[in-house]
């Protein structure tokens, strides 16, 4: 069984750059959640993708936005990219009635 | 809105001691309730949950009681050991059809031998 893999493990852009991360989900999980976290804190909710399309979204701006494919991979993609956007960026993947998030590694992404 | 209040850190403990993190949370509808842990150099990974009032989530020596009537998932362990050192973070899902997410900011446990 294959976990859930991310890439790139670090990032660095400039402030206004647009940046896109990639996630692989675990084997059979065909749900994709992304998370934001700040260092000392807990993982805050961007969105999820189901069957290719946004399921559920938290307190972000539009300018985070993401795709999911048909093999169930995602992609984050975050445009006009601030300083307050650098974090750790988590991606879990899960297979509905269960709701357990199964976490990647994370991409760190440092804005400069 | 919903969210998770979570006892802020670090908790440090002798080895053997009790612990208890205490977490409570806001949510409409019956949400489901997660510990998840991540330790030193290692990924988030699921600890323990509960889905309903008054379940018993347990794993690891760890337990929490979803309590419906004081909204609360507290995580506690009889004797900790110095590997349980570690972020512990309280978390639920809700939403219509939940698909929204929320996580406490974590405790840092510290255990001492």
């Amino acid at each position: 069984e294959t976990g859930v893999t991310q890439s790139p493990t670090h990032l660095i852009k400039t402030r206004g750059q647009q940046v896109t991360l990639r996630c692989s989900s675990q084997s059979g999980h065909n749900t994709v959640s992304w998370y934001q976290q700040a260092l000392g804190q807990g993982p805050q909710f961007i969105f999820q993708y189901y069957r290719e399309e946004e399921n559920g979204r938290g307190n972000f701006p539009p300018r985070f936005s993401g795709l999911q494919f048909p093999n169930y991979s995602s992609e984050l993609n975050v445009n006009a990219l601030e300083l307050d956007d650098s974090a750790l960026y988590l991606c879990a993947s899960s297979l509905p009635p269960s709701y357990e998030q199964y976490f990647g590694p994370g991409t760190r992404l440092t804005v400069t | 809105g919903d969210s998770v209040t979570q006892m802020e850190g670090p908790v440090t403990l002798s080895e053997e001691a009790f612990l208890t993190i205490n977490c409570t949370y806001t949510a409409t509808g019956y949400p489901s309730l997660f510990w998840y842990v991540q330790y030193p150099g290692e990924g988030l990974q699921l600890l323990l949950k509960a889905t309903k009032a008054d379940d018993k989530g347990s794993n690891k020596g760890f337990e929490a009681t979803y309590r419906k009537e004081t909204t609360s998932f507290h995580l506690e362990k009889g004797s900790v050991q110095v590997s349980d050192s570690a972020v512990y973070f309280c978390a639920l899902i809700a939403g219509d059809n939940f698909n929204k997410f929320y996580f406490g900011s974590g405790t840092k446990l510290n255990v001492k031998p």
